[in-house]
């Protein structure tokens, strides 16, 4: 284990649907990332939350929606999606020095399977 | 930004054979470069990472180099064993500390 866990771990949902992905880091970590895993695809980072505050957003369309409560939590809000967006979707944290300087490790979760209807 | 390359797509060696499995990138500002495994049903994992100041480390069968210059870094895997079957990712990461741009990925096979 990780120290990342992430709920459900399968999800399958209609176009119409509304539904949220769960991340909890275990770790301390002060940053939280969601990535997009697609099939013989690199891993495209979606969003960055660095102490809370969204720092990085990847022109990720607005039928994905992040939300991070607190450092150890993470969410992704779903509604409307398509079926390109099918995927596994990981979620990371990792410990980021003010300034950065430190090469820091992310840590995954093992990932939501995501399939769109 | 960053591009990262990594060949090959797919790697299939018999037990106790050695493994490489070599990237690039782009942008000369990229400083840290780990590598990770996924196994199946898994989140990447890290295995070892390397900065841009060393240019080789080792982890017992696992080792990683660094050529600045040209701008790679493989890994190699001595002794494979059937466990290391899996996915296989590169990364590279500069100066946006939050940012790691990540290969496509090489699925290892090991025959036993």
């Amino acid at each position: 284990e990780t120290g990342v866990t992430q709920t459900p771990r399968h999800l399958v949902m209609g176009m119409t649907n509304k539904k949220s992905l769960k991340c909890e880091q275990h770790l301390g970590h002060n940053a939280m990332y969601w990535y997009k895993q697609s099939a013989k695809k690199p891993l495209e980072l979606m969003f960055v939350y660095s102490l809370e505050e969204r720092v990085e957003n990847n022109s990720v369309p607005s039928r994905f929606s992040p939300e991070c409560p607190n450092s150890s939590h993470l969410f992704l809000h779903l509604h409307t999606l398509q079926p390109e967006d099918s995927a596994l979707y990981l979620c990371a944290s990792s410990q980021e020095v003010v300034g950065g300087g430190l090469y820091n490790e992310q840590f995954f979760g093992p990932g939501t399977r995501l399939t769109v209807l | 930004g960053e591009n990262v390359e990594q060949h090959p797509s797919t790697l299939s060696v018999q037990e106790g054979d050695s493994a490489v499995i070599k990237c690039t990138y782009s942008d000369s500002a990229s400083n840290y470069f780990p590598w990770y495994k996924q196994e199946l049903g898994k989140g990447p994992q890290l295995i070892i990472d390397i900065r841009s100041n060393v240019g080789e480390k080792k982890d017992q069968r696992i080792a990683v180099t660094l050529n600045k210059t040209a701008k790679h870094f493989s890994l190699h895997i001595t002794e494979t064993q059937p466990e290391d079957s899996a996915v296989y990712f590169c990364a590279a990461r500069g100066n946006n500390f939050n940012k790691f741009y990540f290969g496509s990925g090489t699925k290892l096979n090991v025959k036993p």
